[in-house]
C-alpha cells in the first residue's frame, strides 16, 4: 500500500532531551516536507527536500534539523526541543514539483514538550 | 516573506446549504492547492490550480484559481454531512523558492443535520 508512515505517533518528553521523528514513504517520492499544525495556524512548513542530499529551510524552521540521505526517508530532529514545539506533526511526499505533484501526508506526530 | 491569508475561520451551515472559502496570497503564486483534513486525521489532498482564471469542478465542489494568481476559493454546493472537516489552501511560491508551500490558516465547515 502506498502510503507516509511516521513514528513516533505520539511522544511526550522534556525540554532538552534530543528527539527524532522519522518519515518514510514507499512511493519513490522525490519531494518531501515537514509541517506542524498549530490552532489557529494552520500547517506551516518547517523544512523541505528537494531531492537526496537538497534540503531547504520552510517558514519555521528554527530548532528543528532535517537530514534526507535516502530518497524514501526523511527524519526531523530536535536537538533541544523546548515547551513552544509542542504541535501537531506532519510529514508529507510528493512526486516532484514540475508535474502534478498531489501531497500525501503521513498519520501525524502529536508531540509534547514538557 | 510568503502570506496567505484564508477566511472565514470557522463556518457553521444547515445540511443543504452552500459554503465558499477564500484564500489570498501576499505574492502571486505558481499554483495552489486545496486539501480537506476530517476531524482527528490528515489533510488529503483534494484539487490543484495552476492557470491564471482556472475554474475546476469536482461532483459538489468548485474551484477558482484567480485572474491574477493570488486569490482562490473552494464553493461547496448544498453541504452534506460528510463534507465536515477543516479545508485549507496551500499556495506555491512562484519565485526562486519553489519548493516552499504556504498554507492558509484553514476554515473550520461544521454541518448541522
Amino acid at each position: 500500500e502506498a502510503q507516509v508512515t511516521q513514528n513516533p505517533r505520539y511522544l511526550i518528553t522534556v525540554t532538552g532531551k534530543k528527539l527524532t521523528v522519522t518519515c518514510s514513504q514507499n512511493m519513490n517520492h522525490e519531494y518531501m516536507s515537514w509541517y506542524r499544525q498549530d490552532p489557529g495556524l494552520g500547517l506551516r512548513q518547517i523544512y523541505y527536500s528537494m531531492n537526496v542530499e537538497v534540503t531547504d529551510k520552510g517558514d519555521v524552521p528554527e530548532g528543528y534539523k532535517v537530514s534526507r540521505k535516502e530518497k524514501r526517508n526523511f527524519p526531523l530532529i530536535l536537538e533541544s526541543p523546548s515547551p513552544n514545539q509542542t504541535s501537531l506533526y506532519f510529514c508529507a511526499s510528493s512526486p516532484g514539483l514540475f508535474s502534478y505533484n498531489e501531497q500525501f501526508f503521513g498519520p501525524g506526530t502529536r508531540l509534547t514538550v514538557l | 516573506g510568503q502570506q496567505v491569508m484564508q477566511i472565514p475561520q470557522y463556518q457553521h451551515v444547515q445540511e443543504g446549504e452552500d459554503f465558499t472559502t477564500y484564500c489570498n496570497s501576499s505574492t502571486t503564486l505558481s499554483n495552489i492547492q486545496w486539501y480537506k483534513q476530517r476531524p482527528g486525521g490528515h489533510p488529503v489532498f483534494l484539487i490543484q490550480l495552476v492557470k491564471s482564471g482556472e475554474v475546476k469542478k469536482q461532483k459538489r465542489l468548485t474551484f477558482q484559481f484567480g485572474e491574477a494568481k493570488k486569490n482562490s476559493s473552494l464553493h461547496i454546493t448544498a453541504t452534506q454531512t460528510t463534507d465536515v472537516g477543516t479545508y485549507f489552501c496551500a499556495g506555491r511560491d512562484g519565485g526562486t523558492s519553489y519548493g516552499k508551500l504556504t498554507f492558509g490558516q484553514g476554515t473550520i465547515l461544521t454541518v448541522h443535520p
